[in-house]
């Protein structure tokens, strides 16, 4: 079982859709979660960040951790054809800089006008 | 500014030639960190340093030698390298402790090897 799995997709939705996107974990010792979101060609960019069970939302972007079920997601409400993209989860235990950053495959996401 | 550059953004070069890649951050941040992504996979890591220290190499071959001048640059030396090392080769950087485990990348650089 890999440490981490995410559905690679491709995922297609129309403009104005609501988008989930998920990643389960197997290592408990996982502490701080985080999405990325990687234009074709260019570097991620971190998108949300969180480090406890719950919610945090950021305009339309909405991260939810559910640390008993290893169990994370990004929620993107009214989505727009600029949310094309590669979006990859990530997470880390404490102390990261020690250690590695673990990604999932990433999943790709089209939003079509 | 949570910025983190990277210089060149696209290099191609032959498999005798040395290269070398630059990385800049001026967030403070004491670890920084060399990533490498290929197509359609997420980013694998390459080394780690922290507090200009090489705390981390993940059984990189001897042909990417990783330097650190100071806490806000980071190279990466390129050298015989073969076709199946071309990538994008990611920068990034955080700050130890402060929960602030968050790494900041950059654009990367885009590296061929003919």
């Amino acid at each position: 079982q890999k440490e981490v799995e995410q559905d690679p997709g491709p995922l297609s939705v129309p403009e104005g859709a609501i988008v989930s996107l998920n990643c389960t974990y197997s290592n408990s010792a996982f502490q701080y979660f985080m999405w990325y979101r990687q234009y074709s060609r260019k570097g991620p960019e971190l998108l949300m960040y969180t480090y406890s069970s719950g919610n945090k939302e950021d305009g339309r972007f909405t991260a939810q951790v559910d640390k008993s079920s290893k169990y994370i997601s990004l929620f993107i409400r009214d989505s727009q054809p600029s949310d094309s993209a590669t979006y990859l989860c990530a997470m880390v235990g404490y102390g990261g800089s020690q250690g590695n950053l673990i990604f999932g495959k990433g999943t790709k996401l089209s939003v079509k006008p | 500014d949570t910025e983190v550059t990277q210089t060149p953004k696209h290099l191609v070069m032959g498999m005798t030639n040395k290269k070398s890649l630059k990385c800049e951050q001026h967030m403070g941040h004491r670890a920084m960190y060399w990533y490498k992504q290929k197509a359609k996979k997420p980013p694998e890591l390459m080394f780690v340093y922290s507090y200009e220290k090489l705390s981390i190499n993940e059984s990189v071959p001897s042909r990417f030698s990783p330097e650190c001048p100071n806490s806000s640059l980071l190279n990466l030396h390129l050298h015989a390298l073969q076709p199946e090392d071309s990538a994008l080769y990611l920068c990034a950087s955080s700050q130890p402790g402060q929960g602030g485990e968050t790494q900041y990348f950059g654009p990367g650089t885009r590296l061929l090897v003919l």
